[in-house]
């Protein structure tokens, strides 16, 4: 399965962006970017995805590195309730064309008052 | 609010007892997902499903794990008999397939202490 890197921990100040960077040289030309977060004690939640282009939603934004072997998920003003594990995955179809989600170990995000 | 309901949320058995957790995936959702999440292997994919069709268990146990759709409302993952290293945070998810872009949308969980 396709493999994403990234740091373990990072720090933020509230009301501070914070870019949560993610590596994928391995990504192929159908693969999808995702976005999740898991909240303590709670299950993953959607943030975003891409594939080539960068996207915005009301959460977060993403960009996209032009050769698409990075990704960096943008929050524009961390919250206090943005302190989670931030899981960037490459979601890949298997040979009946479902895409599934293969989880690392994300990046936890502390978030400062 | 659309959402995956799982059932129970909490659950402590003993060693050899048989465990079933259920999970009702969104209404209109054609596919489904069952992981397993521990602080040492972190969040791993058992068993997913299609149209209710089984498409891959390789992540699961054989020997003691089953998973099933008996319909398309229902998730079912069993384990009989249960260990106390199957003690983890079952998170089933469902989506609707398209491509691979699809949002998958998790439930809350099934904490499950075997003791």
């Amino acid at each position: 399965d396709a493999k994403t890197t990234q740091p373990n921990s990072m720090e933020s100040n509230e009301e501070e962006p914070v870019h949560l960077p993610c590596n994928h040289s391995t990504i192929s030309g159908t693969d999808y970017i995702h976005w999740y977060r898991q909240l303590p004690s709670q299950g993953p939640e959607y943030v975003i995805h891409g594939l080539t282009s960068n996207v915005n939603n009301r959460m977060a934004s993403l960009a996209i590195a032009e050769d698409r072997k990075s990704s960096t998920l943008i929050l524009h003003r961390a919250t206090l309730r943005d302190a989670a594990v931030y899981y960037c995955i490459l979601r890949v179809l298997d040979s009946g064309n479902t895409g599934k989600l293969i989880f690392g170990q994300g990046t936890t995000l502390q978030v400062k008052p | 609010d659309a959402r995956v309901t799982q059932t129970p949320r909490h659950k402590v058995t003993e060693m050899g007892q048989e465990v079933t957790m259920r999970c009702q995936p969104i209404l209109g959702h054609n596919t489904v997902f069952w992981y397993r999440q521990t602080m040492m292997q972190g969040l791993e994919l058992l068993a997913y499903f299609r149209n209710r069709a089984p498409l891959d268990d390789s992540g699961m146990p054989k020997d003691r794990f089953s998973a099933e759709m008996p319909d398309a409302t229902l998730a079912t993952l069993k384990i009989q008999p249960s260990e106390p290293r199957d003690s983890a945070v079952y998170f089933c998810a469902s989506g609707l397939q398209g491509g691979s872009g699809n949002t998958i949308y998790f439930g809350e969980g099934s904490w499950l202490t075997v003791v």
